[in-house]
């Protein structure tokens, strides 16, 4: 099993749609949570982290159930701008190291 | 803004021949990361290092070296190129300059792409 996992998408949404992305992860130690985002070759740029109580920053909305071991982002009135591949990203047991998902490809239609 | 650079944004190389990857950050990060990612693979750590000469192995070492001289530049190394190692290779820092929250956030530098011939 791998220890970050996501659904690898694409996901095809219209513009102003809601779309949410689940991913779960196996280590039940970790204790810091994020999404990035990645747009095509280039490099992942931290999108927020993800809090116990979920957090909001504009459109976008992380939650976290640590009991299912599982976070979502939740991504509202879609942008053209926001087509890009979103990586779901878990701390390792040992301090700074961080274990990435493979990513949920987004793709964002006018 | 952190700022993390890479030496060289595209590089084709010939099997055998030794590859040197340069990243450096000015954020004073302690922790500094080598990455290599590959389609439906995801990102994968080949090594990082937490202070200037200290280097630890991630998850695919073999085939790499690394060398930290200075806290603000880390070296990948490939001492015989093979085309198994055509690739993008992400580097990146962290570090407690961003304060005890942001502290795993890493930074990521825009990647070289490498091209093993």
């Amino acid at each position: 099993r791998k220890e970050v996992e996501q659904d690898p998408g694409p996901f095809n949404v219209p513009e102003g749609a809601t779309v949410a992305f689940n991913c779960t992860y196996s280590n039940s130690a970790s204790q810091s949570f994020f999404w990035y985002r990645q747009d095509c070759r280039k490099e992942p740029k931290l999108l927020m982290s993800v809090y116990s109580s979920g957090n909001e920053d504009g459109r976008f909305t992380a939650q976290l159930n640590r009991a299912s071991q599982y976070i979502s982002l939740l991504i509202r009135d879609s942008k053209l701008s926001d087509s890009a591949t979103y990586l779901c990203v878990v701390n390792k047991w040992a301090g700074n190291m961080l274990t990435f998902g493979g990513g949920t490809r987004l793709m964002v239609k006018p | 803004d952190v700022k993390v650079t890479q030496s060289s944004r595209y590089l084709v190389k010939r099997t055998g021949e030794k590859v040197f990857l340069e990243c450096v950050q000015d954020m004073d990060h302690e922790n500094m990361f080598w990455y290599r990612q590959d389609p439906g693979l995801g990102l994968r750590l080949i090594y990082f290092s937490y202070d200037v000469k200290m280097k630890e192995k991630g998850d695919i070492p073999e085939g790499y070296s690394v060398s930290r001289e200075k806290k603000e530049r880390f070296s990948l190394i490939l001492e015989s190129a093979s085309t198994n190692q055509t690739s993008m290779y992400l580097c990146a820092s962290s570090g407690i300059a961003g304060g005890p929250i942001q502290q795993e956030t890493q930074y990521f530098g825009p990647g070289t792409r490498l091209l093993v011939l």
